[in-house]
């Protein structure tokens, strides 16, 4: 089974920039969640997508967008990065089978530095 | 954002002794994870409880649904070198129309002296 990977492992970008970061789900699991974890704090849930859909948003602006693709993968952008954007990125996958959907698996993350 | 409220924030325990963790919330979840993160690397599911009072054991760990819905508790016994790291409870509302969406604690970091 293979687990759920992300790229790339760390980015550097200027304030103003944009940004693309990627998830690959683990197998057998068409549910994707993203989440940011500032230093020394729990991940914060920014979007769930399912059926290539948004699925949920959380208390993100709108230049945070994604895409989930037919094979599930899916993309974060970040648009007009700015310094406390900062963070690491974790992408979760899940199913949407009965309990076990509400179990979610992480990737290793994406290290995002805006300087 | 909403974040659970875990305690202790940090803990420095010897090898071999027992720790006990806990979450509170002012809401109530339908489900609770608790998860482990080392350096450079993701969280890591440990359990998941689905219902209000369950007590779930893994390994050494044994996790517990609090019977009001708005608290967990996690237990490691015999504590071990390996078992370093910071410690997040989750919670979910997941089910029905809703989506999965996880709000987590802020964290326990878990120090073990051989």
């Amino acid at each position: 089974e293979t687990g759920v990977t992300q790229s790339p492992t760390h980015l550097i970008k200027t304030r103003g920039q944009q940004v693309t970061l990627r998830c690959s789900s683990q197998s057998g699991h068409n549910t994707v969640s993203w989440y940011q974890q500032a230093l020394g704090q729990g991940p914060q849930f920014i979007f769930q997508y399912y059926r290539e859909e948004e699925n949920g948003r959380g208390n993100f602006p709108p230049r945070f967008s994604g895409l989930q693709f037919p094979n599930y993968s899916s993309e974060l952008n970040v648009n007009a990065l700015e310094l406390d954007d900062s963070a690491l990125y974790l992408c979760a996958s899940s199913t949407d089978l009965g309990l076990a959907g509400y179990e979610q698996y992480f990737g290793p993350g994406t290290r995002l530095t805006v300087t | 954002g909403q974040q659970l409220n875990q305690s202790p924030q940090s803990m420095f325990i010897q090898e071999g002794e027992d720790v006990s963790m806990n979450c509170t919330s002012s809401s109530i979840f339908n489900t609770w994870l608790w998860y482990k993160q080392e350096p450079g690397e993701g969280p890591v599911l440990l359990i998941a409880l689905y219902k209000a009072g369950e007590l779930t054991s893994n390994g050494r760990l044994t996790a517990q649904f609090g019977i009001t819905r708005k608290d967990s508790f996690l237990n490691i016994s015999a504590s071990i070198p390996s078992d370093v790291g910071i410690y997040f409870c989750a919670g979910s509302n997941a089910g029905g129309t809703s989506y999965g969406k996880l709000t987590f604690g802020q964290g326990t970091i878990l120090t073990v002296h051989p």
